[in-house]
């Protein structure tokens, strides 16, 4: 079973403040790693899958980095917005399967 | 619709009765996952299909639960003698390639809220 953490467990934020949150995950085996977000009585929906060591991905104000040596990718949001709240779960994929962390949850403020 | 369909999408039972939960995945879809999450967890690996094949099903926390996919396509998640342990989503995924392809993202449905009373 791998070893999957995510922080913070939630977090506030201001509308149109910028925020980054962190999951830490196993370095060694590695083949990718998945983030997705969750929106309350809605289906978890796919952001990114990363595989490179010292890949960027971008999707809109959403970002994400991943560095495989030290095992651990940041998500970013640049100006959050309402419709931005939502639980963000990342998943490495290792034993042919996604090991979920217990998600960010983020609230944005407005 | 296009996407992952569950259902039902709430479910209320009482121990020790039995419940099967329905995963309708994307059209032609290979492979199919099923995931547990609990209160303040995130969703748990259960088992997964590559067509009708149950590939793994090393996340099934007891042999009370049981799933199956008998045409590769619809899959249904059955859990005997319900505990009160096992009141969670249940969440179903489908991707269009082989399970063991790292880099595929999963189509996820709306989830089964079960509870037992």
């Amino acid at each position: 079973i791998l070893n999957v953490e995510q922080s913070p467990q939630s977090l506030h934020v201001q509308e149109g403040d910028s925020t980054n949150f962190t999951c830490s995950f196993p370095s060694s085996n590695f083949y990718a790693l998945h983030w997705y977000r969750w929106e309350t009585a809605k289906s978890p929906e796919a952001l990114f899958v990363m595989t490179l060591n010292g890949d960027e991905k971008k999707k809109g104000r959403i970002s994400a980095t991943l560095n495989t040596k030290e095992g651990y990718s940041y998500l970013y949001i640049k100006g959050s917005q309402p419709e931005d709240s939502a639980t963000y779960l990342c998943a490495p994929f290792g034993n042919e399967k996604l090991t979920f962390g217990t998600g960010t949850r983020l609230t944005i403020i407005p | 619709g296009a996407g992952v369909s569950q259902s039902p999408r709430y479910k209320v039972a009482k121990r020790g009765q039995d419940v099967a939960l329905r995963c309708d995945p994307i059209s032609g879809h290979v492979s199919l996952f099923w995931y547990q999450q609990a209160l303040g967890q995130g969703p748990e690996f259960l088992t997964y299909f590559q067509n009708e094949a149950q590939l793994d099903k090393s996340g099934l926390p007891s042999d009370r639960f049981f799933a199956e996919r008998p045409e590769g396509s619809v899959s249904t998640l059955k859990i005997q003698r319900t505990q009160q342990e096992d009141s969670a989503v249940y969440l179903c995924a489908s991707s269009p390639r082989n399970p063991t392809e790292s880099n595929q993202p999963q189509h996820f449905g709306d989830g089964t809220r079960l509870s037992i009373l």
